[in-house]
């Protein structure tokens, strides 16, 4: 069946403005969570929706984040006022009780903040 | 909190050769425990896993068992091949009665080279 799938793939945007990420996670996965891989960090967890609820958004780094999922399905990662450190490779995953929250990843949204 | 440290890379190997990237974890309780590889140009995708401890986790002639006393999931093969060249993750997930949830903690990644 189809993977996990995101858009864009890669995203250039002028310092200052805002972006969108999209996420679609594998029909039925009720999991969804948002990564984040850049050189100097690593890969750093963003957040965890179960369902439309996010139980875990601990890893935001600023109020400039913020993420919904509508449907139990899609979800948007919205980065306000960006700024160059925001400049990684977006990570989406999802996962179902099901195959025991074994997370499949998506290919990623390169972001590049000039 | 949890945390994942691996060695250090990169590694480079000659093709046939023995291939070990350790990893060992701190957490709390018991949790799953996965490596993860990148080949080059692609997504994430999940090597193994193991869900408690002595599990071994196999897949594509790669294994790494659970080791709870000395808190390690050390990446093992016996003979590399060209296309074992990737970027490799050790990763931990909180554990609940059998189920991993919620986040992953990665270790930084190791960067395997292997030449023909």
């Amino acid at each position: 069946g189809a993977g996990v799938s995101q858009s864009p793939s890669n995203k250039v945007t002028e310092k200052g403005k805002d972006v969108e990420l999209r996420c679609d996670p594998i029909s039925g996965h009720t999991a969804l969570y948002w990564y984040r891989q850049s050189l100097g960090q690593g890969l750093e967890f963003l957040i965890y929706f179960q369902g439309n609820s996010a139980p875990d958004k601990s890893g935001l780094p600023s109020d400039r984040f913020s993420a919904e999922r509508t449907g139990g399905s899609v979800s948007t990662l919205t980065i306000q006022r960006t700024q160059q450190e925001d400049s990684a490779v977006y990570l989406c995953a999802s996962s179902t009780p099901g195959q025991g929250y074994e997370q499949y990843f998506g290919p990623g949204t390169r972001l590049t903040v000039t | 909190g949890n945390s994942v440290t691996q060695m250090e890379g990169p590694v480079t190997l000659s093709e046939e050769a023995f291939l070990t990237i350790n990893c060992t974890y701190t957490a709390t309780g018991y949790p799953s425990l996965f490596w993860y590889v990148q080949y080059p140009g692609e997504g994430l995708q999940l090597l193994l896993k193991a869900t408690k401890a002595d599990d071994k986790g196999s897949n594509k002639g790669f294994e790494a068992t659970y080791r709870k006393e000395t808190t390690s999931f050390h990446l093992e093969k016996g003979s590399v091949q060209v296309s074992d060249s990737a970027v490799y993750f050790c990763a931990l997930s909180p554990n609940a009665g059998g189920t991993s949830y919620g986040k992953l903690t990665f270790g930084q990644g190791t960067i395997l080279t292997v030449h023909p």
